[in-house]
């Protein structure tokens, strides 16, 4: 079974600093990789995916992700935080595609506050 | 424009009582999840509809737990009997294709078991 583990579960920091959520998952095949992201009172959107190719995506708002292979490693980055970026972050993986229907299985979620 | 609208967006039940919960996927999406989220956790994989089809229900935690789509669109989530332990965030969640494919979410049906 697929899991997934993220590192921090909360992380605090000031505007400007630079942000990284770690992310790892378990499973031997071939995946997809996404980072969800929950702001205060709304619902998860898409922050960034990879499915195949350069292992260096970059998403909305900033936000980039660098898959490891060897490491089984997804984690999320941003140079330069906001205010604004005060949300929850989910990395999310599944299977990739040998397997239909291909449900997400998330982490715990790290909630990130920025302090301005 | 439409998202993925759930209803009710909050759902108190007394220990017991049935309730059903609503998805309204994004028009023309042939995947459809649900997903339940416990408070602090991330979301958990409850069951998987391609159109009309239930292909996977592995998740559903017991057979109080139903669910249907039966024209391949709107889908209900139905808990029989609630208790205290299926108090969360039900997600639902649509996607274009059946294969590699983003999951567009819903907002949450808040459910409070008392």
């Amino acid at each position: 079974a697929q899991s997934v583990s993220q590192h921090n579960h909360h992380v605090i920091l000031s505007e400007a600093a630079s942000l990284e959520l770690g992310c790892n998952y378990s499973y031997g095949g071939t995946v997809n990789l996404f980072w969800y992201v929950q702001y205060p009172g709304q619902h998860l959107q898409l922050l960034l995916k990879y499915f195949s190719g350069d292992p260096l995506v970059k998403g909305i708002k900033g936000f980039e992700a660098e898959f490891i292979k060897s490491k089984f490693s997804f984690n999320l980055r941003k140079p330069s935080v906001q205010w604004s970026d005060t949300a929850e972050y989910f990395c999310a993986v599944n299977a990739g595609a040998e397997a239909a229907g291909n449900k997400l299985t998330f982490g715990g979620g790290t909630r990130v506050l920025v302090k301005p | 424009g439409a998202g993925v609208s759930q209803s009710p967006r909050y759902k108190v039940a007394k220990r017991g009582q049935d309730v059903a919960l609503r998805c309204d996927p994004i028009s023309g999406h042939v995947s459809l999840f649900w997903y339940q989220q416990a408070l602090g956790q991330g979301p958990e994989f409850l069951t998987y509809f391609q159109n009309e089809a239930q292909l996977d229900k592995s998740g559903l935690p017991s057979d109080r737990f139903f669910a249907e789509r039966p024209e391949g669109s709107v889908s209900t989530l139905k808990i029989q009997r609630t208790q205290q332990e299926d108090s969360a965030v039900y997600l639902c969640a649509s996607s274009l294709a059946s294969i590699a494919s983003e999951q567009y979410f819903g907002p949450g049906t808040r459910l409070t078991v008392t």
